[in-house]
């Protein structure tokens, strides 16, 4: 079975830091797709980023970007010049290819402080 | 604009008192599934659905129904709601194939707290 660990419950950073949340995950799969997913206190479930672990290059969405290490299986995001309303729960997602189910970590709680 | 809705949004309950919680997408989207969402946890698959008629167990479906008798509408009920049950709830579709079609559209949630 595949698993998703976040080890960092909660983060805290100024605005226009950068920050990096971690995860990783196992899998004897090679085949797969890793997502980061926001949580506002909205509760609304937004994408931020997504990758394909046969592509080695890192997706990047504006300020956010991921550093994917395969052999290592992590999966970081890195939130560059950090603003107020980024201020979320995140979680990392683990997805088999050929599958629908989402496997997720159990989050990190990130603020950003004015 | 493409929406997966979920209603109610909050819900408060009775341990053993039925209820459903529905679940609409408007993208004819395959893939529908229902996550909770418990602290310390993340969010858990309880079922999914490839399509009419096809459903299937997630992580967690203990205590928990569903069915797919529309492509559009995945209802989740608990039948006899517990207090282990209270926890966020979360509908979502997909497309199905490639990476874009593993983008999953999720509800606004439902917070149930069994009683």
């Amino acid at each position: 079975a595949q698993t998703v660990t976040q080890s960092q419950p909660e983060m805290s950073v100024q605005e226009a830091e950068t920050v990096t949340l971690s995860c990783t995950y196992d899998t004897s799969e090679n085949n797969y797709y890793l997502f980061w997913y926001k949580q506002p206190p909205s509760r609304q479930m937004i994408l931020v980023i997504r990758q394909e672990a046969y592509k080695q290059q890192n997706a990047t969405e504006n300020r956010f970007s991921v550093n994917f290490q395969k052999a290592a299986k992590s999966f970081s995001l890195k939130i560059s010049d950090s603003q107020l309303g980024d201020t979320a729960m995140y979680f990392c997602a683990f997805m088999l290819q050929g599958a629908q189910k989402l496997v997720f970590g159990q989050g990190t709680r990130l603020t950003i402080n004015p | 604009e493409a929406q997966v809705t979920q209603n109610p949004r909050y819900l408060i309950t009775v341990t053993g008192k039925k209820l459903t919680v529905t679940c609409s997408q408007n993208m004819n989207h395959e893939y529908m599934s229902w996550y909770r969402q418990d602290p310390g946890l993340g969010l858990r698959q309880i079922y999914y659905s490839m399509n009419v008629e096809v459903t299937d167990k997630g992580d967690v479906p203990e205590g928990y129904k569903v069915s797919r008798k529309e492509k559009r509408n995945f209802p989740l009920i608990l039948e006899s709601p517990s207090p282990n049950q209270t926890s966020l709830y979360f509908c979502a579709s997909s497309l199905g194939s490639g990476l874009s079609g593993r983008k999953l559209f999720f509800g606004s949630g439902t917070q149930l707290s069994v009683l």
